[in-house]
């Protein structure tokens, strides 16, 4: 089955380290991507979004994501993370002609002060 | 954020009673999209609606169903709730088919 894969369920870092959070998708052909996040009790908001162009996109916050057609990646990094960072994130995918995202069952984060 | 508001926020309810999600948005988007989230899971694609009237299932749409009868309002109903059903329920709205979706603020539902 078609599926996007987060293989990191949770992370726990120290403040100021570096992160990077695994997405791998099975669609072949072009699609879009994006990530989300979930801060504690909140609703998901749009980090960065792949449409086309510069595979290395930046998002807000420090977040940027590296699209690997080859490898079917769209992996999250951040250089440095802060403790305000702690929140689950979510990488969706949507290939072209669907109507609908594809979520990966997400990674939970938490970063120790 | 984007305007879109979910009711109710919290519900607790029985089993084998109906319960109808409300979803609605201010952005005059055409699509909308009801998902649930579970642990371990993710988000889970159960109805969504490329416009009024217009309705297609997604992957959970089993005890679920929908109703668009204003561009702005989206129902989500479970004609007779289950505790599998027990769930956080998230509204989405997107202006185009392939683009970046917003949510709105969830509704934490349980079923006893």
């Amino acid at each position: 089955a078609q599926s996007v894969s987060q293989h990191n369920h949770h992370v726990i870092l120290s403040e100021a380290a570096s992160l990077e959070l695994g997405c791998n998708y099975s669609y072949g052909g072009t699609v879009n991507l994006f990530w989300y996040v979930q801060y504690p009790g909140q609703h998901l908001q749009l980090l960065l979004k792949y449409f086309s162009g510069d595979p290395l996109v930046k998002g807000i916050k420090g977040f940027e994501a590296e699209f690997i057609k080859s490898k079917f990646s769209f992996n999250l990094r951040k250089p440095s993370v802060q403790w305000s960072d702690t929140a689950e994130y979510f990488c969706a995918v949507i290939p072209a002609g669907r109507r609908a995202l594809t979520f990966g069952s997400g990674t939970r984060l938490q970063v120790q002060p | 954020d984007a305007g879109i508001t979910q009711s109710p926020r919290h519900k607790v309810t029985e089993t084998g009673t109906p319960v109808t999600l409300r979803c609605h948005q201010t952005e005059n988007h055409r699509y909308m999209y009801w998902y649930r989230q579970d642990p371990g899971h993710g988000l889970r694609l159960i109805h969504y609606s490329y416009g009024v009237k217009d309705t297609d299932k997604g992957e959970v749409s089993d005890g679920y169903s929908v109703s668009r009868s204003k561009t702005e309002d989206f129902l989500l109903t479970l004609e007779s709730a289950t505790s599998s059903q027990t769930s956080v329920y998230f509204c989405a709205i997107s202006e185009v088919t392939e683009g970046e979706q917003f949510f709105g603020p969830g509704t934490r539902l349980t079923v006893l």
